[in-house]
C-alpha cells in the first residue's frame, strides 16, 4: 500500500487478555518504530526495528510486552496479561534507513481494556 | 532526559490570522525536529522535517524554524483556515539518525473558527 497499515483500527480487550496488533509499513523501508499514546499526551518511543532486528527496546514498558519482525517488514506488537493501564493508541511509523530520513505514521489501533 | 514543551496548549483563532505554535527542549544534541499535524481519532502526518544543521523550512502556508543552540522552535501558520484545525505535535530526534527514537511534545490544539 501506498501508507503505514495497522491492524486493527480498535480493539477492546479485557483484563488480563493477550492480545496483538499489527503495523505493515511502507513498502522498502527498512526502520520500523512502535510509539504509545495516551490520552492528553503526545507520543511515547516503544520499540524500533532495523530490518528484522530490534535495534532499540528500551521504551517497552515491562515485559508483558513484545514486538517481533520477523521477515523485515510487518510488525506485531505483543501484549500479555493486559492491565486497565495499557489502554492508549498504539503508533507504528516506518522510514528509510538513511538517517535523518523522515517518519511515516499510520492511524493507529485504540486498545480498550476493560 | 530529552523533554519537549509546547505552548499554548490550546488556541483558538479567527480565520485568516496568522498564528506562531512554540516548542522548547531540553537537550541541545538533536539529530532533527519534526512537526507533526494529528486529526481527532487520526494518526500523524508530517508537516515539516528541520535538520539539526538547518535554521528553517517552508511549506506552503506554514513555516518552521529552530534555534538548536537555545533550545526552541517555532512553527508559523500564515492566513489561517478552519481545515487547519488540529491538534500540532512537535519531536525532536536525539537518536542520532542511525538509532532513531522521537521525543514528542503534548501538542498544541488549535481551532480556527469561520
Amino acid at each position: 500500500g501506498a501508507g503505514v497499515s495497522q491492524t486493527p483500527s480498535n480493539k477492546v480487550t479485557e483484563k488480563g487478555k493477550y492480545v496483538e496488533l499489527r503495523c505493515d509499513p511502507i513498502s522498502g523501508h527498512t526502520a520500523l518504530y512502535w510509539y504509545r499514546q495516551s490520552l492528553g499526551q503526545g507520543p511515547e518511543f516503544l520499540i524500533y526495528f532495523q530490518g528484522t532486528g530490534a535495534a532499540d527496546d528500551s521504551g517497552l514498558p515491562n515485559d508483558r510486552f513484545f514486538a517481533v519482525r520477523p521477515e523485515g517488514s510487518v510488525s506485531t506488537l505483543k501484549i500479555q496479561r493486559t492491565e486497565r493501564g495499557d489502554s492508549a493508541v498504539y503508533l507504528c511509523a516506518s522510514s528509510l534507513s538513511t538517517g535523518g530520513a523522515e517518519a511515516f505514521f499510520g492511524q493507529g489501533t485504540r486498545l480498550t481494556v476493560v | 532526559k530529552q523533554e519537549v514543551t509546547q505552548i499554548p496548549a490550546a488556541l483558538s483563532v479567527p480565520e485568516g490570522e496568522n498564528l506562531v505554535l512554540n516548542c522548547s527542549f531540553t537537550d541541545s544534541a538533536i539529530y532533527n525536529l519534526q512537526w507533526f499535524r494529528q486529526d481527532p481519532g487520526k494518526g500523524l502526518t508530517s508537516l515539516l522535517l528541520i535538520q539539526s544543521s538547518q535554521r528553517e523550512q517552508t511549506s506552503g502556508r506554514l513555516n518552521a524554524s529552530l534555534d538548536k543552540s537555545s533550545g526552541r522552535s517555532t512553527l508559523y501558520i500564515a492566513a489561517s483556515q478552519p481545515g487547519d484545525s488540529a491538534t500540532y505535535l512537535c519531536a525532536v530526534d536525539s537518536g542520532g539518525g542511525s538509532n532513531y527514537k522521537l521525543t514528542f511534545g503534548k501538542g498544541t490544539l488549535l481551532t480556527v473558527n469561520p
